[in-house]
């Protein structure tokens, strides 16, 4: 399994775009990248998953350059309640595959 | 969407006893969950990983003798904590995922918080 470095925490006002990147040198050809979120006392939620380039959905954009060393987790427009914990995790994504959670960045909003 | 959902949130129970932890997928059958453990300020720790049917799988370091996982059906795995210490107190947190190849989502329960006194 790639390990992943992420910052581990960031400070942001409400209204701001929130870019969130993480390293993964040793990504392999199978790999996908997931994003999570956690808050406090709760489960890991999803927020986005890729496998190269840009990807967007609802809630976020995650950008994968070529080499797919890293990837970046941007957040439009954040609001207090995006303060959370964000999981970069990058694995194989079949049915078997075990999420293994890094250190993960704690993302502090301010009003 | 699909949810996984644990049951109690939140258990204490006193030094020595045992306590049972529920995971259920509620839309979806799962033939692999995972377990994690999680202390204050600290990211998921996964324990085992628990196969229907079969034995379950535990990470290094974890004492398959304490933590008993038991996955009887496609929905339901449990965790059973057992002669819990003050040392047992922490956020259990299962998961499942949903797919087989391909894209596969990973889905969380909402934890549930262990307090052994």
């Amino acid at each position: 399994l790639a390990k992943t470095t992420q910052p581990i925490s960031m400070d942001s006002y409400e209204g701001q775009e929130v870019n969130i990147t993480c390293s993964h040198n040793n990504i392999a050809t199978n790999d996908y990248i997931t994003w999570y979120q956690q808050f406090p006392s709760q489960g890991p939620r999803f927020i986005i998953q890729g496998y190269k380039t840009k990807v967007t959905n609802e809630v976020a954009s995650l950008f994968i350059p070529a080499d797919r060393k890293s990837s970046t987790l941007s957040l439009p427009r954040v609001s207090l309640s995006d303060t959370a914990v964000y999981y970069c995790l990058v694995g194989d994504d079949t049915g078997g595959f075990k999420t293994i959670f890094g250190a993960g960045t704690r993302l502090f909003v301010k009003a | 969407g699909a949810v996984v959902s644990q049951h109690p949130s939140w258990v204490i129970c006193k030094s020595g006893t045992s306590v049972k932890i529920e995971c259920r997928s509620l839309d979806f059958q799962a033939t692999t969950m995972f377990w994690y453990r999680q202390f204050p300020k600290q990211s998921l720790m996964l324990m085992a990983t628990s196969n229907e049917g079969s034995k379950a799988t535990y990470e290094q370091g974890v004492e398959k003798d304490k933590f008993l996982i038991n996955h009887a059906s496609l929905t339901l795995s449990t965790l059973t904590v057992t002669s819990a210490h003050p040392e047992d107190s922490s956020f259990y947190i299962c998961s499942a995922r949903r797919g087989q190849g391909g894209f596969t989502e990973a889905f969380f329960g909402q934890g549930t918080r262990l307090t052994v006194v």
